[in-house]
């Protein structure tokens, strides 16, 4: 497609089951970023790829949460013994990575939801 | 730590009027900022950037103003329409860091 595709859009799941979330970031972009967002709050950074390696995980709140990417492509966020404060919606974001900056462009993302 | 703010949480104008939505940022390093406007239950979208060595870029109905010396950014829509009712975000980015810190967002409501 043409932008970024995220799935599941929406994924309601009892605490303490692992869930799985899906990236498939625009044809072409080799960088690739995680982010969170709580109600009314802004933007969390959570990693970054480039390629497959992740040089910045710095925003992983713990070590339940994961993420792996895979043929410089698709990427899974993946949280184990989810925890009702990681109810949010995780997105997902890929951009050119060329020398200067270049803008991120997002999904819709996942809207979590943890019983 | 470094952060991005905005000064106006809500803002209200009418179909017709320019809106002008702005963003105070903290991290003097910051060397990119982008605008995104977020409707609900969708993606944030990439709306307009600018680099720190430039002071104005348009865009399609949207000019973004940097001023550096007073951290300052900001966000003009000319002709608000109904249909830019959403949450705006500013974001900045520092040197070879590919992480965006955002703000918390303005809400803007086009009234008919």
């Amino acid at each position: 497609g043409a932008g970024v595709s995220q799935s599941p859009s929406n994924k309601v799941t009892e605490k303490g089951k692992d869930v799985e979330l899906r990236c498939d970031p625009i044809s072409g972009h080799t960088a690739l970023y995680w982010y969170r967002q709580s109600l009314g709050q802004g933007l969390e950074f959570l990693i970054y790829f480039q390629g497959n390696s992740a040089p910045d995980k710095s925003g992983l709140p713990s070590d339940r949460f994961s993420a792996e990417r895979t043929g410089g492509s698709v990427s899974t966020l993946t949280i184990q013994r989810t925890q009702q404060e990681d109810s949010a919606v995780y997105l997902c974001a890929s951009s050119l990575e060329i020398p200067g900056h270049q803008p991120q462009h997002f999904g819709d993302g996942t809207r979590l939801s943890i019983l | 730590g470094e952060s991005v703010g905005l000064h106006l949480p809500t803002l209200s104008v009418q179909e017709g009027d320019n809106s002008i939505i702005n963003c105070a940022y903290s991290n003097s390093a910051s060397d990119y900022f982008i605008w995104y406007k977020q409707e609900s239950g969708k993606g944030p979208q990439f709306i307009i950037d600018i680099r720190s060595n430039m002071d104005k870029r348009q865009g399609q109905r949207v000019t973004v103003l940097l001023n550096k010396t007073v951290k300052h950014l900001s966000l003009q829509i000319a002709a608000t329409q109904p249909g830019d009712s959403a949450v705006y975000f500013c974001a900045e980015n520092a040197g070879s860091n590919y992480k965006l810190t955002f703000g918390k967002g303005t809400l803007l409501t086009v009234n008919p």
